[in-house]
Parts: C-alpha cells; sequence; structure tokens
C-alpha cells in the first residue's frame, strides 16, 4: 500500500529565512501525483504545488519550490523568504491512477518567528 | 475567500439530535469529497461523489449519510452521533480527470467544526 512519511512534527524558521520541509513517499507505481497542502489557524486546506512524477523538472510556485527525487521516493518543499504568513500546518499527499484518492502524510507544523 | 462554502462553521449537538452540513461550489467540478480531520492529524477521506453519484464510501458508519443533490451541492446528514465523531469536517471539490481524479487537485473549504454533547 502506499504510505506518506513526514518525519518533522514541527520546524520552525526566521523571517525571510529559508526552510526544507522533507517528505518521503512508498509506491511500486511508475504514475502519480504529489501534492503540498498547507493549512493554516483557519482551518481551509490551500494547495501549495503539485509535482507530476513523470515530468523531471522540479515544480516552483513564487517562493514555494520542491526537490522531487523520483528514485529515492522523496519529495520537499522548499520556502524561500518565509514570511509571518506562512506559518501553517503543511501535508504532503500523494495520489494514483489506482488509489484515486489523496493520502496525506501526518503533517509538519511551520512556525514562523520575526 | 475560500470557492467552496460550507456551513454552518461551528455546530453544537446532541447525540439524539439530526442536524445536516452543507458544502457548495461553483466551479463547475463533478467531484467532491467529505474529510473528517481530527485535532493535529491529516485529513481522512469518508466520502467521494463523482458525477452526482457515490464513487467511494470509506467504511464509514451510517450515522453519516451523504447526499448530492446536484452537481454543485453536497450534504453529509448526521444522525445519532457519537462524542469522537466531534472533529473538524472538510468538504472538496475537483475537476473530473480524463479517466480518473487523482492528477486534479482538490479545492477545500473553510470547514464545519462540529462538537458533540
Amino acid at each position: 500500500a502506499q504510505t506518506v512519511t513526514q518525519s518533522q512534527p514541527e520546524m520552525s524558521v526566521q523571517e525571510a529565512e529559508t526552510v526544507t520541509l522533507s517528505c518521503t513517499y512508498d509506491t511500486s507505481e511508475s504514475d502519480y501525483y504529489l501534492f503540498w497542502y498547507k493549512q493554516p489557524p483557519s482551518r481551509q486546506m490551500i494547495l501549495v504545488i503539485r509535482q507530476e512524477a513523470y515530468k523531471q523538472q522540479n515544480a516552483t510556485e513564487n517562493r514555494f519550490s520542491v526537490n522531487f527525487q523520483k528514485a529515492a521516493k522523496s519529495f520537499s518543499l522548499k520556502i524561500s523568504d518565509s514570511q509571518l504568513g506562512d506559518a501553517a500546518m503543511y501535508f504532503c499527499a500523494y495520489s494514483d491512477y489506482n488509489t484515486d484518492k489523496l493520502i496525506f502524510g501526518t503533517g509538519t507544523r511551520l512556525q514562523v518567528f520575526p | 475567500d475560500t470557492e467552496v462554502t460550507q456551513t454552518p462553521k461551528h455546530l453544537v449537538m446532541g447525540m439524539t439530535n439530526k442536524k445536516s452540513l452543507k458544502c457548495e461550489q461553483h466551479m463547475g467540478h463533478r467531484a467532491m469529497y467529505w474529510y473528517k480531520q481530527k485535532a493535529k492529524k491529516p485529513p481522512e477521506l469518508m466520502f467521494v461523489y463523482s458525477y452526482e453519484k457515490l464513487s467511494i464510501n470509506e467504511s464509514v458508519p451510517s450515522r453519516f449519510s451523504p447526499e448530492c443533490p446536484n452537481s454543485s451541492l453536497l450534504n453529509l446528514h448526521l444522525h445519532a452521533l457519537q462524542p469522537e465523531d466531534s472533529a473538524l469536517y472538510l468538504c472538496a471539490s475537483s475537476q473530473e480527470g480524463v479517466v480518473r481524479m487523482f492528477n486534479q487537485p482538490q479545492h477545500f473549504g473553510d470547514g464545519t467544526r462540529l462538537s458533540i454533547l
């Protein structure tokens, strides 16, 4: 069965600095999608970034980028120039054709200090 | 502002009450989802509707009854809930993919925080 592991329950970063959140996954599929979702205290889950497994190029969305290592089954999220509004719970998620649903990791709580 | 609207935002009910949660989206999405989320945990999938038909039921107890009256609306009817059902209930929607839904990002609402007395 597919699994997603986030080994960092909590992380902290100084405002304007860079932080990397780790995510590893296990699958025997070759075609799948990976996502990072952010959930601030306001509760809404917000899609941060998406990566297709068949694409070698790492996805980037403004200050957010991923380091996708398919062979290592690793999918880390890098947040550059961190802002106070980045403070939230971050969930890594996986989906493939067979599961056809999101499988979430346990989450990483990110604190941003001024 | 969220494009998926959930009402009410908070709900307190007794174990014998009957209530309903409502979710609405106007993005033309044909897949809609209910999740349950306990504090400091990831969301757990409950139900998936695709083109107004129930496609996934994750072995949810019958005291939770979903309904999809049309492509924009998703309800969750609650009856005889237990204290352990207290949680945040999230609704989400996504485009229906070419073949399946797995490659479509899901758009979430703000959730309904449910407390069972």
